[in-house]
């Protein structure tokens, strides 16, 4: 079974400014994808950025990106020129590759970061 | 086009009763995903529903079960409701039966068991 594991309950960061993420899992897998999801208070599950394990290239979407380390099993965010929006719970997931594997998330606990004005 | 709707928005039940959430996928998917969210924490997966059948399920007890009709909506039934049941309950929908890494999310049912 896949684990993902979030060290970090809480971070702050100042509007502008850059935040890191943590994330590890454990997997035996060698097919998968790695995802960060946003949550913000109205409680609506984001997608903001995906990773495929095959993948070298770390991924970007605009202000997030992420540091991917297969070999460390680690995939972490990071957030630039954070923005009060960006206030929410994000979540870490894996989910294993495959066309028979079907499609299930496996989510870390969440971590707060309040951007602070 | 319509993203995953849930329904109803908030719920709260006693000790021992039954319950029946409801999601509509997005247009296009036929596959659904039910994740049960406790408080301060991540989603955890209960079971998938393709072609009417549970394909897929978490460790998740029996009074747990879904179905899913022939327009790809589904239901969660959840039967002697406990404390311990109250969550924020999400749907999430796929095209492809599932066989994508896309996973769309409604916005939730918060189940609140007195």
């Amino acid at each position: 079974a896949q684990t993902v594991t979030q060290s970090q309950p809480e971070m702050s960061v100042q509007e502008a400014e850059t935040v890191t993420l943590s994330c590890t899992y454990d997997t035996s897998e060698n097919n998968y994808y790695l995802f960060w999801y946003k949550q913000p208070p109205s409680r609506q599950m984001i997608l903001v950025i995906r990773q495929e394990a095959y993948k070298q290239q770390n991924a970007t979407e605009n202000r997030f990106s992420v540091n991917f380390q297969k070999a460390a099993k680690s995939f972490s965010l990071k957030i630039s020129d954070s923005q009060l929006g960006d206030t929410a719970m994000y979540f870490c997931a894996f989910m294993k590759g495959g066309q028979a594997a079907g499609n299930k998330l496996t989510f870390g606990g969440g971590t707060r970061v309040l951007v602070k004005p | 086009d319509a993203g995953v709707t849930q329904s109803p928005t908030h719920l709260i039940k006693t000790r021992g009763q039954q319950v029946t959430l409801r999601c509509s996928p997005k247009s296009g998917h036929d596959t659904v995903s039910w994740y049960q969210q406790a408080l301060g924490q991540g989603p955890q997966f209960i079971f998938q529903y393709y072609e009417e059948e549970e394909r897929q399920r978490g460790n998740f007890p029996d009074r747990f079960s879904g179905h899913q009709f022939p327009n790809y909506s589904s239901e969660l039934n959840v039967n002697a409701l406990l404390l311990g049941d109250s969550a924020l309950y999400l749907c999430a929908s796929s095209p492809q039966g599932g066989k994508t890494d896309t996973q769309y999310f409604g916005p939730g049912t918060r189940l609140t068991v007195l």
